[in-house]
């Protein structure tokens, strides 16, 4: 089993439309969280980290369910420009490694 | 101002041939990191520094081989390049802090020929 996993896509959606990622991991001892964005041929940049209790920033939601060990991240009123690869990336604490998930890829549709 | 700069941006070279990447950040981040990116999208670690001290160490061929001159800079040297290696590689920064975030340069794409 991969340490993360997420639904490669493409997820195609109309503009405005709602869109949800989920991303899963193996390790119980994770203990930071992260939503990336990569764009064509550019580096990955961090959209948002993942809280215990959830967190908004704008248009996108991240939640975080331990107990089952997994990560979401929800777009709402999705933009053309939204259209990315998303990365899920999970740490564990004390750690220095970054594990990351093979992303999902959102394309919006006019 | 750019916080993790890495040259050359494009790489086209021979096989056989032994070329290098540099890597610069400018964040005071006290880690430093090499991923590979290939042609599947997939983001894989290869090296990790911190305060120019080798902590990460993925299964990597020793033909690749990665020097920290100070904590803000990490090279990465690769000897008799084989076609397998064309990926794009990223210089990372990050400081083990509550936020952890991990910030990344702009790739090097590499091609062999």
């Amino acid at each position: 089993r991969k340490e993360v996993e997420q639904d490669p896509g493409p997820f195609n959606v109309p503009e405005g439309a709602t869109v949800a990622f989920n991303c899963t991991y193996s390790n119980s001892a994770s203990q930071s969280f992260f939503w990336y964005r990569q764009d064509c041929r550019k580096e990955p940049k961090l959209l948002m980290s993942v809280y215990s209790s959830g967190n908004e920033d704008g248009r996108f939601t991240a939640q975080l369910n331990r107990a089952s060990q997994y990560i979401s991240l929800l777009i709402r009123d999705s933009k053309l420009s939204d259209s990315a690869t998303y990365l899920c990336v999970v740490k564990t604490s004390g750690t220095y490694k970054y594990i990351f998930g093979t992303g999902t890829r959102l394309k919006v549709l006019a | 101002d750019t916080a993790v700069s890495q040259t050359p941006k494009y790489l086209v070279t021979q096989m056989g041939n032994d070329k290098s990447i540099k890597c610069e950040q400018n964040l005071g981040h006290d880690t430093m990191y090499w991923y590979k990116q290939d042609s599947k999208k997939f983001l894989k670690i290869m090296f990790s520094y911190n305060n120019k001290e080798l902590i990460i160490n993925e299964t990597v061929p020793n033909r690749f081989s990665p020097k920290s001159p100070d904590k803000a800079h990490l090279n990465l040297h690769i000897n008799s390049l084989e076609l397998g290696d064309s990926a794009v590689y990223f210089c990372a920064s990050s400081q083990m802090t509550a936020s952890d975030e991990q910030f990344f340069g702009p790739g090097t794409r590499l091609t062999v020929l």
